[in-house]
């Protein structure tokens, strides 16, 4: 099946800085990819989606830029989450789908720590 | 709107079967899911529905689908230790020519097997 994969699985941050997070897809071309973000015990929140080579379609509440996503290749995402905060502390999930094609490939996802 | 309800809690004997139940608000959704997340990990996709379904069987799963009520479940024979995660069903709303595939996940529930 396809595999998708994400960078880092996991980093600790100071309050200030910026991380920026990878999703691959790493046998298929992914000309969509979604960011989601999940807090614990809870669901997946969408928080944008990338169509590559164009600019991202962002959820209603979430901060364009703030969580900085750019979709530069077929295989390649990149979600950079600026200035980060405590409050950014989640589990950032990626997943990707090729063309129309009904499924999509979710990558391991990112536990990102602010502190 | 779009909106996913799951039960957030199910505890089971190893060897009994497991009903997970999930409701969707969204009468446009095309497909609807099952994903299954193992701690600290991503989404596997277990199975999915087409909207025009009633039942699905994929060996130990069972997805029924009721589309007057909105209502999907899914139903896990001869429950194992290792089916212990929590599984989230989502629903691929239709938007016609803006329609980006995005899918509206539940909050999840947590899938508890007793040895």
């Amino acid at each position: 099946g396809a595999v998708v994969s994400q960078h880092p699985s996991w980093v600790i941050c100071k309050s200030g800085t910026s991380v920026k997070i990878e999703c691959r897809s790493l046998d298929f071309q992914a000309t969509t990819m979604f960011w989601y973000r999940q807090f614990p015990k809870q669901s997946l929140m969408l928080m944008a989606t990338s169509n590559e080579g164009s600019k991202a379609t962002y959820e209603q509440g979430v901060e364009k830029d703030k969580f900085l996503i750019n979709h530069a290749s077929l295989t390649l995402s990149t979600l950079t989450v600026t200035s980060a905060h405590p409050e950014d502390s989640s589990f950032y999930i990626c997943s990707a789908r090729e063309g129309s094609y009904n499924e999509q490939f979710f990558g391991p996802g990112t536990r990102l720590t602010v502190l | 709107g779009e909106d996913v309800e799951q039960s957030l809690f199910l505890s089971v004997r190893e060897g009994d079967s497991s009903v997970i139940n999930c409701t969707y608000t969204d009468s446009s959704s095309t497909y609807l899911y099952w994903y299954k997340q193992e701690p600290g990990a991503g989404l596997q996709l277990l199975t999915y529905i087409f909207s025009n379904m009633d039942m699905k069987q994929d060996q130990r799963l069972t997805v029924l689908l009721n589309k007057k009520d909105k209502h999907l479940s899914l139903r896990i024979a001869d429950t194992q230790t290792g089916d212990s995660a929590i599984y989230f069903c989502a629903e691929r709303p239709y938007h016609g020519s803006s329609n980006t595939g995005k899918l509206i996940f539940g909050q999840g529930t947590t899938l508890q097997v007793k040895p």
